[in-house]
């Protein structure tokens, strides 16, 4: 109930497609959902977060789709660019009895192609 | 503002040897965590500290792994002794709210031999 499943575990892309990854979770008590970035010999970043009240949420390329009902979320890359090649972590958070958790999924790896 | 710092950034030791990571997160953040990230996975959470108590540390192998905050600031994980099965990149992060919003720092990649 704990987990975040992640899909694909990696994904190939052509130069100004949409790259769409998928992330599914059980516990209805996660109440952020974040993504991160994860560029090789570096630590992950946060890319973009939403709360399960909004159905999307959308910065620059990056926008977040979420469907509450079935427990989905998922990271849409518009005008994929070579330097989005990364990989990438969905995660959910919640803050239970101050005691505030953060699982991650276990990643996709993004290559797009020039 | 600076980023998380971790030291060093590679490390290689001989299976059974001992080994130190240190971390200082970026100023002001109250909470501070250590992963462990095996290639071609997520980050594993070892240990979360608010300030310098500890509030989850249930995955951290205790018989082997060992972490410490002193005074709230910087924080050391050592590894004692090192199995094969160690390899991986370990992570600092810190976060002065919610743990969804995380900074991280670049990682120590160990190598046990």
């Amino acid at each position: 109930q704990q987990q975040v499943k992640q899909s694909p575990q990696s994904l190939i892309v052509q130069k100004g497609g949409i790259s769409i990854i998928n992330c599914a979770y059980e516990n209805t008590a996660f109440d952020y959902f974040p993504w991160y970035q994860q560029f090789p010999g570096k630590g992950p970043a946060l890319l973009i977060a939403i709360r399960p009240d909004v159905s999307e949420k959308k910065e620059g390329r990056f926008t977040i789709s979420f469907n509450k009902s079935a427990k989905q979320f998922s990271l849409h890359i518009m005008d994929s660019q070579p330097g989005d090649s990364a990989t990438y972590f969905c995660a959910a958070s919640m803050d239970v009895n101050r005691d505030d958790k953060i699982i991650f999924g276990k990643g996709t790896r993004l290559h797009i192609l020039p | 503002e600076a980023g998380v710092a971790q030291s060093p950034r590679y490390k290689i030791i001989e299976k059974r040897q001992s080994v130190a990571f240190w971390c200082n997160p970026i100023s002001g953040h109250a909470t501070l965590y250590w992963y462990q990230q095996i290639l071609g996975q997520g980050p594993k959470l070892l240990i979360q500290f608010q300030n310098n108590g500890v509030v989850d540390d249930s995955q951290l192998p205790k018989d082997r792994f060992s972490a410490e905050r002193l005074k709230g600031v910087d924080s050391t994980l050592k590894i004692q002794p090192a199995k094969l099965e160690d390899s991986a990149v370990y992570l600092c992060a810190s976060s002065s709210l919610r743990a969804y919003e995380q900074y991280f720092g670049p990682g120590t990649r160990l190598t046990v031999t």
